[in-house]
């Protein structure tokens, strides 16, 4: 069975740059897996950051930006702030209409 | 501005069917090119979706739970429901209803959520 991988933690430090990845167990990532990016703080419902590879959602910070790296999606965050400690979700379209979220990364900015 | 938000009964006994349903306000559920949806995210774990439907009915579910999972949509009164029969533990969750935008509105994304609601199943 197809699993979606995240990296289970990461951390930045204040203004830092980091790009967390979202990757399949068997292939690769591409624009037709449509990778979306979600941020969760604790209590709260996940929001939407990325939609369709590469586009922001509306009144996300342009230091937030998606792309494909190699064979994953991933997710970049350029000057990192101290509010953007969180939990970060990607989830790929699979084959038959059937979504896949990765296991989600912690980000710690320290 | 469009919202959602879940009810449904906090505590199911094992082997029992839990339903809930999602109330959409604030605009019709009747889109062209967006599906409603369910998410869950067991406690301290991370999102698994689990099944969507289209406002004609269509459906599409997870693999892993097809055979417990039905959805249903009342147009009507701008709800959509779903249903997970036998229920375990591990199916104790935070439930949340979302709104998807397909490839046709540019979004292939889960745009909104609700506030999400929680569930225990209890033995």
């Amino acid at each position: 069975q197809t699993v979606v991988t995240q990296e289970p933690s990461f951390s930045v430090s204040p203004g830092g740059t980091v790009t967390l990845t979202c990757g399949v167990s068997s292939g690769s990532v591409s624009t037709g897996s449509y990778p979306s990016w979600y941020q969760q703080t604790p209590g709260q419902s996940p929001r939407m950051l990325i939609y369709n590879t590469y586009s922001r959602s509306s009144g996300v910070p342009d230091r937030f930006s998606g792309s494909i790296l190699g064979n994953k999606a991933a997710l970049t965050i350029t000057g990192a702030q101290a509010d953007d400690e969180s939990d970060y979700y990607c989830v790929l379209y699979m084959d038959s209409d059937v979504w896949m979220f990765g296991g989600g990364t912690r980000l710690t900015v320290l | 501005q469009l919202q959602l938000q879940e009810s449904g009964p906090g505590l199911v006994k094992a082997s029992e069917t839990l339903s809930l349903t999602c109330t959409v306000s604030g605009g019709s559920i009747r889109f062209t090119s967006f599906s409603w949806g369910y998410i869950r995210q067991p406690p301290g774990k991370g999102l698994e979706w689990i099944a969507s439907i289209y406002d004609s009915g269509y459906t599409h579910y997870n693999p892993s739970l097809k055979s417990r999972v039905a959805m249903s949509v009342d147009t009507s009164k701008n709800q959509f429901s779903l249903r997970l029969t036998s229920v375990t533990a591990a199916d104790t969750a935070l439930y949340y209803c979302v709104r998807y935008g397909d490839g046709n509105t540019g979004l292939a994304a889960f745009d909104l959520w609700g506030q999400g609601t929680m569930v225990t199943v209890s033995s």
